[in-house]
């Protein structure tokens, strides 16, 4: 069974605060790692996809690495807004057989207090 | 707006009641997913389609649900005789595939929350 695992399960910080996330994954027929940002109401909206150990990506202030000989992803988020609250879910995408498919993460949940 | 939409936005349904949602995706994608998500965990996979072919069903697909996607563009999903540990949110995707995996990124529509009383 392919379990991944984020943590911590929720976070508040004060604007301006910078934090990261921690998402773990087998990394047995791994393929790629995606980070999703699903804000209340809205559609679950993709940050990142990474597929090569040692990857590294930024958009914005959120930046994201791939470990994937031991199997884990960092989200980091610099200098945190309001806006930037939401869900943060991490997803491993496996390729296996017939296999194309997403396993999530319960997420962490994000609250940056003014 | 050419993103993922979904329809109806909320549904509440009596137990036992059939019920069936529509996902439009992005009209270039051939690649559509379904997902479902309840309070505290994230998205589940339930199943995929390539084209208008099912290619992968989850063991949480439970022969009272179905999905269809004929000529490969919207999709349906419908639960038979809905039950209270339905409830959920449903959650389309889609993205564009080729015949090798590819791991692109998946444009999520808004959910369908399903309560079942």
């Amino acid at each position: 069974i392919l379990n991944v695992e984020q943590s911590p399960q929720s976070l508040h910080v004060q604007e301006g605060d910078s934090t990261n996330f921690t998402c773990s994954f087998p990394s047995s027929n791994f393929y790629a790692l995606h980070w999703y940002r699903w804000e209340t109401a809205k559609s679950p909206e993709a940050l990142f996809v990474m597929t090569l150990n040692g990857d590294e990506k930024k958009k914005g202030r959120i930046s994201a690495t791939l470990n994937t000989k031991e199997g884990y992803s960092y989200l980091y988020i610099k200098g945190s807004q309001p806006e930037d609250s939401a869900t943060y879910l991490c997803a491993s995408f496996i390729s296996s057989g017939s296999a194309r498919q997403l396993t999530f993460g319960s997420g962490t949940q994000l609250t940056v207090l003014p | 707006d050419t993103g993922v939409s979904q329809n109806p936005r909320h549904k509440i349904t009596k137990r036992g009641q059939n019920v069936t949602f529509r996902c439009d995706p992005i009209s270039e994608h051939n690649r559509l997913y379904w997902y479902r998500q309840t309070l505290g965990q994230g998205p589940e996979f339930l199943t995929y389609f390539q084209n208008e072919a099912q290619l992968e069903k989850s063991r949480l697909l439970s022969d009272r649900f179905s999905a269809e996607r004929p000529k490969g563009s919207f999709s349906t999903l419908e639960i038979q005789r809905t039950e209270q540990g339905d409830s959920a949110m449903y959650l389309c995707a889609s993205t564009t595939a080729g015949l090798v995996p590819s791991p692109y990124e998946q444009y999520f529509g808004p959910g369908t929350r399903l309560t079942v009383t």
